[in-house]
């Protein structure tokens, strides 16, 4: 069963620091986005994006944030100067045709930042 | 008022039982509602579409009240697989999920 891929499933960086968290949607999906997860708080939307650009975005996707989708196949999200309160999940999510239909995610990338 | 607001439980439900329980949404122009699954640590998993006549997959029943802004989700037969966080998500507008802080359920033996 085709499924969305993340890596590292696990990074750890000093404060300050830039991460790269990449993420390998459903091939025929059209649709991808980012969410985070704090622990033991909500899932929160971060960005959407289709056709190469960003087509929403949440109040906490300031410009400390972006995405790019490099390739055919990569969708990455980087972190620039990373802060303590970046220390999340971060799940990538992909569907064939948007809201509202399903979104699959993927199993995460557990970032700590020290 | 929180856009999406859950009971976070636990609730304790023992194996074959039935638990409902509800979840509340503010924006009245909201289109969209799903209940999600995620268990520990793991990545949400859509568990089922909810519908304005209400749906049925399985054990699983969902209703929808836009009057009273909420939805429900009702277990039958609990199994001990059934033991998860249950979110509520919702879509207001545009191309975005938002989701409610979860419902732990623990079937218990």
């Amino acid at each position: 069963e085709p499924e969305v891929t993340q890596t590292p499933s696990h990074q750890v960086t000093q404060m300050g620091q830039e991460v790269i968290l990449r993420c390998v949607p459903i091939s025929n999906h059209l649709y991808f986005y980012w969410y985070r997860q704090i622990l033991g708080q909500k899932v929160e939307f971060l960005v959407s994006f289709y056709n190469n650009e960003i087509s929403e975005k949440s109040e906490i996707f300031d410009d400390q944030f972006s995405v790019e989708r490099p390739d055919g196949s990569n969708f990455t999200l980087k972190i620039r100067s990373t802060k303590l309160e970046d220390s999340a999940m971060y799940f990538c999510a992909s569907s064939p045709q948007g809201v509202p239909g399903e979104l699959f995610f993927g199993e995460g990338s557990r970032l700590t930042v020290l | 008022r929180k856009e999406v607001e859950q009971d976070p439980g636990p609730f304790n439900v023992p194996e074959g039982a039935t638990v409902a329980f509800n979840c509340t949404y503010s924006n009245s122009a909201s289109q969209s509602f799903f209940w999600y699954r995620q268990d520990c640590r793991k990545e949400p998993k859509l568990l089922m579409s909810v519908y304005s006549s209400g749906n049925e997959d399985g054990r699983f029943t969902a209703q929808l009240n836009r009057a009273s802004q909420y939805i429900s989700l009702l277990i039958r037969d609990s199994k001990l697989s059934d033991s998860a966080t249950y979110l509520c998500v919702v879509q207001a507008a545009g191309n975005k999920l938002t989701f409610g802080g979860g419902t732990r359920v623990l079937v218990k033996p």
